[in-house]
């Protein structure tokens, strides 16, 4: 059974505060992704990691950091935080698709934590 | 533009009806699609994968793609008011080996007793 967790189900921290998100995964799992979700305007990535020490930027970059020092772990940091980064925060991972030799597979499941609600005052 | 959208709802089923969810997409090379079901307050949770032209049934669900249309629905059958939830529709993009997924806003169906 896929297992991933977040470090908080809730969080309140105070504008300008440097925060971190937690992400561990225990599936070895090479891909893992970070999301905000808010009202109306759906899931839109943050960043991605297809292996330790890698990061691309997702779709809304700006603002927030990551860090993948170990393959189980992946950190979303906010730097500064500000008010409009209130929102709810899923991390996903995803085995590297093909892993099972077929092209298309449920490989490409990816997998959600429980969230973090981030309340930024 | 928005890459992947959804029919915006909210939805409403009697229970025992049919509810039918839908979705298109722009990106003509896509492959893989993903139907998530989250209930309030969770995070999302896989349904439905589908990969080829055509129906794949699971129980009471069915997804549908027709990648010449560039859409791709899921079908409940004899929907239960634990059906009640927000699905989303997601597209994987970017190849297979280090693609990423786009999800649609999300439709809210509610199934009523």
């Amino acid at each position: 059974d896929v297992k991933v967790t977040q470090s908080s189900r809730y969080l309140v921290k105070r504008t300008g505060e440097k925060v971190f998100l937690e992400c561990v995964q225990d599936m070895d799992h090479e891909n893992m992704f970070w999301y905000r979700q808010d009202p109306g305007l759906g899931l839109r990535l943050i960043y991605f990691s297809y292996d330790v020490k890698m990061k691309e930027k997702g779709d809304i970059p700006e603002g927030y950091s990551v860090s993948r020092e170990k393959k189980e772990r992946f950190s979303l940091i906010l730097e500064s935080a500000s008010t409009n980064q209130t929102s709810m925060y899923l991390c996903a991972s995803r085995d590297r698709p093909g892993t099972s030799g077929r092209p298309h597979s449920d490989t490409d499941t990816q997998y959600f934590g429980p969230g973090t609600r981030l309340t930024v005052l | 533009q928005k890459e992947v959208e959804q029919n915006s709802g909210p939805l409403s089923v009697p229970e025992g009806a049919i509810a039918s969810l839908n979705c298109t997409y722009s990106d003509r090379v896509s492959q893989s699609f993903f139907w998530y079901r989250q209930y309030s307050g969770k995070s999302p949770e896989l349904i439905m994968s589908i990969y080829s032209n055509g129906d794949k049934e699971d129980g009471r669900f069915t997804a549908q793609l027709n990648k010449a249309s560039q859409y791709v629905s899921l079908l409940i059958r004899d929907s239960q008011p634990s059906d009640s939830a927000t699905y989303l529709c997601a597209e994987l993009t970017g190849g297979t080996s280090y693609g990423k997924l786009t999800f649609g806003q999300g439709t809210i169906l509610t199934v009523h007793p």
